[in-house]
């Protein structure tokens, strides 16, 4: 299995609506990541999961919550969204944890999530 | 500061035609790592090529090919008699060798291949 899954594939929340978004590898990698991508944009870094612990936060808002409750899978909970936060939401995971050097990260398809 | 050029918003070639999609970067490090990624419409990134600083030799594959040139900053993408299914945003990415590093995507070139 050399594939990153990302559920739901398209989400529609209210501002006041909690949801989750859900990421799962099984190639046995040991860092996760969270990206955001808004249209015609390339990604932005959110988060970094290395060995199921947060290792990088890039200053995101507390409404974003991410949460690895294992090696396989990452979730990222989304409580009190705006609209300017409608983007499509990616998953990675690579085999190392160390974030430089040059080792490939494995994307998932995303989440595309609109906040109305 | 590490910088990535993509100079190309967006290109339409008609099927079969060559298109080269330029790159370029700016860093200080002695080490470092250039990738391509092609993004479907479907949403995924898919990792297409790495290269790290101390190989210049070209590469071909099928019918991709990137040259790189260090001497210019220049990591550019070649895709010959393209197809269709090679419609997708690209993305030039660079990567230093030192912990903590994330990548630094170039700002993505649209290609649209036309029938």
């Amino acid at each position: 299995d050399t594939e990153v899954t990302q559920t739901p594939k398209h989400l529609v929340m209210g501002m006041t609506n909690k949801k989750s978004l859900k990421c799962e590898q099984h190639m046995g990698h040991r860092a996760m990541y969270w990206y955001k991508q808004k249209a015609k944009k390339p990604p932005e870094l959110m988060f970094v999961y290395s060995y199921e612990k947060l290792s990088i936060n890039e200053s995101v808002p507390s409404r974003f919550s991410p949460e690895c409750p294992n090696s396989s899978l990452l979730n990222l909970h989304l409580h009190a969204l705006q609209p300017e936060d409608s983007a499509l939401y990616l998953c990675a995971s690579s085999q190392r944890s160390r974030m430089g050097g040059g080792y490939g990260y494995t994307f998932g398809s995303g989440t595309r999530l609109t906040v109305v | 500061a590490q910088k990535v050029t993509q100079a190309q918003t967006e290109i339409s070639v008609v099927e079969k035609e060559d298109v080269t999609l330029d790159c370029v970067y700016e860093t200080r490090d002695t080490t470092y790592y250039l990738f391509w990624y092609k993004q479907p419409p479907s949403g995924e990134l898919v990792f297409l090529i790495r290269r790290n600083s101390f190989d210049e030799q070209n590469e071909i594959s099928g019918r991709y090919s990137w040259n790189f040139q260090k001497s210019t900053s220049s990591f550019n993408f070649t895709i010959t008699a393209s197809q269709v299914v090679d419609s997708a945003v690209y993305f030039c990415a660079l990567r230093g060798f030192n912990y903590g590093q994330n990548f630094v995507f170039g700002p993505g070139t649209r290609l649209s291949v036309l029938p």
